[in-house]
């Protein structure tokens, strides 16, 4: 059974740091792209990063570029998102999600909640 | 950036009625277009991708057609089961639509 496990959400401070992981499980993670996607408390889905099966390739949306970094390790079969520099604006649900070989998002975890609040 | 814009933004209906949502992209983006559905406090579930193949599992009411900038997801009998928010999502830089939440009127 595929299975992907978000940890790391906390409550930070405006400019602080944290690091989100993602644990895969159940299926070849060298296999697939896996992005993080987000959800503000009540709000819609807004795409935040992929990284690519060997982590060469990386892409941002507008809203993080410059303050986030997303990375893997295959070995450990997991994915991580360095968030710096936080703003109030990115408090959400985060979610990882893998990218099917159909151009979709097949499987998603569960969601870590991040607060960002003074 | 590619914005896709979704319509409506909420959809009031019953069992059994037939309903359609639209995404407009901003640009051309071929047929790499995905609809997931989104039940409260849960994560998002794929239920179309290249915009008209149904995901295994997923009921053959559903239905996902369209190409280039305009795309539709259809369901044919609207059962209680179905009653949640819909996102489509580009796959060319990856955003998705606003969201539609199908409500029982």
């Amino acid at each position: 059974e595929v299975q992907l496990v978000e940890s790391g959400g906390v409550v930070v401070q405006p400019g602080g740091s944290l690091r989100l992981s993602c644990a895969a499980s159940g299926f070849t993670f060298d296999d697939h792209s896996i992005h993080w996607v987000r959800q503000a408390p009540g709000k819609g889905l807004e795409w935040v990063s992929i990284i690519s099966w060997d982590g060469s390739k990386t892409y941002y949306a507008d809203s993080v570029r410059g303050r986030f970094t997303i990375s893997r390790d295959n070995s450990e079969n997991s994915l991580y998102l360095q968030m710096n520099l936080l703003r109030i604006e990115d408090t959400a649900c985060y979610y990882c999600a893998r990218e099917g070989s159909e151009y979709a998002l097949d499987s998603w975890g569960q969601g870590t909640l991040v607060t960002v609040s003074s | 950036d590619i914005q896709m814009a979704q319509s409506p933004s909420t959809l009031s209906a019953s069992i059994g009625d037939r309903v359609t949502i639209t995404c407009r992209a901003s640009q051309n983006i071929g047929s790499w277009l995905a609809w997931y559905q989104q039940k409260p406090g849960k994560a998002p579930k794929l239920l179309i991708y290249m915009t008209s193949t149904l995901e295994s599992g997923v009921p053959s009411r559903f239905s996902g057609s369209g190409s280039g900038t305009e795309f539709t997801l259809t369901v044919t009998s609207l059962q209680p089961d179905d009653f949640a928010t819909y996102y489509c999502q580009q796959f060319n830089t990856y955003s998705f639509g606003q969201g539609t939440k199908v409500e029982l009127k």
